[in-house]
């Protein structure tokens, strides 16, 4: 799905270094969402935004911290990388709650 | 929070057969329930979801049950085939709030 994307799709970064993973959205939802996977444990849910000046934490949100420059727009930093942040990253979108939720391609980043 | 727990992690069935995935959760405030599909290297979409003013719904070879009583849910998919491979989420919300996800079902669908 087109209508939400990722940058970069791919990143690998060393222990220490500040990293952005951004995601832009053409849907038009006011909510927006960010996920890691990791196998075996599913999705967790680590910041989500209901509105631009609305921002919440989610069940893991320690270590990461996001910014919502405008409904369009919602990127999730970490500021000082560590190795078990190595996972796949999804965005993701909705109208309303609760309501489908579209997600963006996935950012893969390795943290050595 | 909510606590959705899903089963079985893995799933093998033959072509043609039907496969079920079950999933609880925790909160009996939950009332939405939808399942993603994900297959390898792309982003899971939803393929069904039921709310919970309803206790089935179907779309096809798939369908889903709710009961809120024993707060459980399952997805039921007919007719396998080998395009039904992947990995399928179930999650459970609460209005207003965060999705919670299970872990996930490998499903692998035997020609």
């Amino acid at each position: 799905d087109a209508d939400v994307t990722q940058t970069p799709r791919n990143r690998i970064t060393k222990t220490g270094k500040r990293i952005m993973l951004e995601c832009s959205q053409t849907k038009g939802h006011d909510r927006m969402y960010w996920y890691r996977q990791d196998p075996g444990l599913g999705l967790r849910l680590i910041y989500y935004s209901f509105d631009v000046k609305d921002i919440n934490k989610g069940e893991i949100s320690d270590g990461y911290s996001v910014s919502r420059q405008a409904q369009a727009k919602f990127s999730l930093s970490l500021e000082s990388a560590i190795p078990n942040q190595t996972a796949l990253y999804f965005c993701a979108t909705s109208d309303g709650t609760p309501a489908e939720q579209y997600f963006g391609p996935g950012t893969r980043l390795t943290v050595t | 929070g909510e606590n959705v727990e899903q089963h079985p992690s893995t799933l093998s069935v033959q072509e043609g057969d039907s496969a079920v995935i079950k999933c609880t959760y925790s909160d009996s405030a939950s009332n939405y329930f939808p399942w993603y599909k994900q297959e390898l290297g792309k982003r899971p979409q939803l393929i069904i979801d039921i709310r919970s003013n309803v206790g089935e719904k179907k779309d096809q070879r798939i369908a889903v049950t709710l009961n809120k009583t024993a707060k459980h849910f399952s997805l039921h998919i007919t007719e396998t085939q080998p395009e039904d491979s992947a990995v399928y989420f179930c999650a459970a919300v609460i209005t207003g709030n965060q999705f919670y996800f299970g872990t996930g079902t490998s499903l692998t669908v035997i020609p």
